[in-house]
């Protein structure tokens, strides 16, 4: 277990609506980061928050968005859900951006289906 | 867009056997991590090699890195049941502080061991 905790589980939502998955992240880690992993394929980064700012974007768009707190917990936002939405969503602490380790401490992820 | 290709995209093998999956990828790096997945759960770091190491070990895990053709191997040796899972490379990007953490996944390697 890496200390990192997802809810929900699972969440079946349909297209059009918006959704907020949540992470806690692992003590002591000021930095997360959101990756998505569609079925049979590895995650894609979609975000990093390090101390509540934005600290990177992968390639997704403006309808993701995310914030985190100061206890460093964090949130990922989506709106408008698309079918392509459906997918595993991870989230991961580490210690520190910029000058820190880049081992990721993964959460057990949210599986959101989008009918 | 993923930026590593893993090799091969399955591997079945016997209890005791060793296993060898191999990654390649496209731009310069810091590091080049390699995680197991089970069952499309949270991924679990495994081990770390940076840009500037060549070889490192882990208990039972051996990591290679050729930074000159842009490719990494993980072995297995002596595997059990247990070690069946999806493993993936993922790669830190070697562009300053601020990009710690903002890792590139390939598509992932499914290994079997049978009993």
């Amino acid at each position: 277990e890496t200390g990192v905790t997802q809810s929900p589980t699972h969440l079946i939502k349909t297209r059009g609506q918006q959704v907020t998955l949540r992470c806690s992240s692992q003590s002591g880690h000021n930095t997360v980061s959101w990756y998505q992993q569609a079925l049979g394929q590895g995650p894609q980064f979609i975000f990093q928050y390090y101390r509540e700012e934005e600290n990177g974007r992968g390639n997704f768009p403006p309808r993701f968005s995310g914030l985190q707190f100061p206890n460093y917990s964090s949130e990922l936002n989506v709106n408008a859900l698309e079918l392509d939405d459906s997918a595993l969503y991870l989230c991961a602490s580490s210690l520190a951006a910029g000058g820190g380790t880049d081992t990721q401490y993964f959460g057990p992820g949210t599986r959101l289906t989008v009918l | 867009s993923q930026q590593g290709e893993e090799d091969p995209q399955a591997l079945s093998i016997q209890e005791g056997e060793n296993a060898t999956m191999n990654c390649s990828y496209k731009t310069s790096i810091n590091n080049l991590q390699w995680y197991r997945q089970n069952s499309g759960r949270g991924l679990v770091h495994l081990i770390l090699i940076r840009s500037n190491e060549r070889e490192k070990h882990s208990g039972r895990l051996r990591v290679t890195l050729d930074t000159s053709k842009k490719s990494s191997s993980l072995l297995i040796t002596a595997s059990r049941a247990a070690d069946t899972a999806s493993y993936f490379c993922a790669t830190g990007p070697n562009a300053g502080g601020t990009s710690y953490g903002k890792l590139t996944f390939g598509q992932g390697t499914i290994l079997t061991v049978h009993p």
